[in-house]
């Protein structure tokens, strides 16, 4: 069963912390992103990666950066976490290339930030 | 810019009845394709149904259908015969051919089956 998995399910941490994210999929997929979900706005995408140490900007990446040194693992990085970044964060892996194929996702991770 | 819009927040339907939910894109990419999404109460994201925009006949998954209209850039989702199930947040979203590989998705429509 194909699997792509986030560390956490609920993760409450301080303001000014780093906060990591950290999400793994077995599937061998080179695509990887990560998604931030707020009620009324859906799903936007912060970074997204097409292959090891590969990475590129979504929609809104300030105050988040990313690491990819393996394949199966994307790593989202909350460099001094602020109370505007409690959210639902969904990583997701896919296939490069084929519009075919669907984006598998994990279970979130539900951030509060007090 | 590419885009994905979902122009019904809510919606509240009776047990057994069919229901459409809208979803409007824009790009002017030839080659594209449309997914629909469930996400349950849990979070967790369920694949439903995918539509290339190549293909000539509408996607038909079980009870769900998709009602492709290539000249109006819509891509409506259509459960039949709805269950307590399905009630839950659904979400459309598109991938581009030739471009980045990112998904795009619109804000959702969140569905209440009534008993």
């Amino acid at each position: 069963d194909v699997k792509v998995t986030q560390s956490s399910r609920y993760l409450v941490k301080r303001t000014g912390e780093k906060v990591f994210l950290e999400c793994v999929q077995d599937m061998d997929h080179e695509n990887m992103f990560w998604y931030r979900q707020d009620p009324g706005l859906g799903l936007r995408l912060i970074y997204f990666s097409y292959d090891v140490k590969m990475k590129e900007k979504g929609d809104i990446p300030e105050g988040y950066s990313v690491s990819r040194e393996k394949k199966e693992r994307f790593s989202l990085i909350l460099e001094s976490a602020s109370t505007n970044q409690t959210s639902m964060y969904l990583c997701a892996s896919s296939l490069p290339g084929d519009i075919n194929t669907e984006a598998f996702f994990g279970q979130g991770t539900r951030l509060t930030v007090v | 810019a590419q885009k994905i819009t979902q122009t019904q927040p809510g919606m509240f339907v009776q047990e057994k009845e069919a229901v459409t939910l809208d979803c409007t894109y824009d790009t002017s990419d030839p080659s594209y394709g449309l997914f629909w999404y469930k996400q349950p109460s849990s979070g967790e994201m369920i694949f439903l149904i995918y539509q290339g925009s190549y293909d000539q006949q509408n996607a038909t998954e079980g009870r769900y259908s998709l009602n492709f209209q290539k000249a109006r850039k819509s891509a409506n989702l259509v459960i039949s015969a709805s269950q307590l199930g399905d009630s839950a947040m659904y979400f459309c979203a598109l991938t581009l051919m030739n471009r980045d590989d990112k998904i795009i998705f619109g804000k959702g429509t969140r569905l209440h089956i009534l008993p």
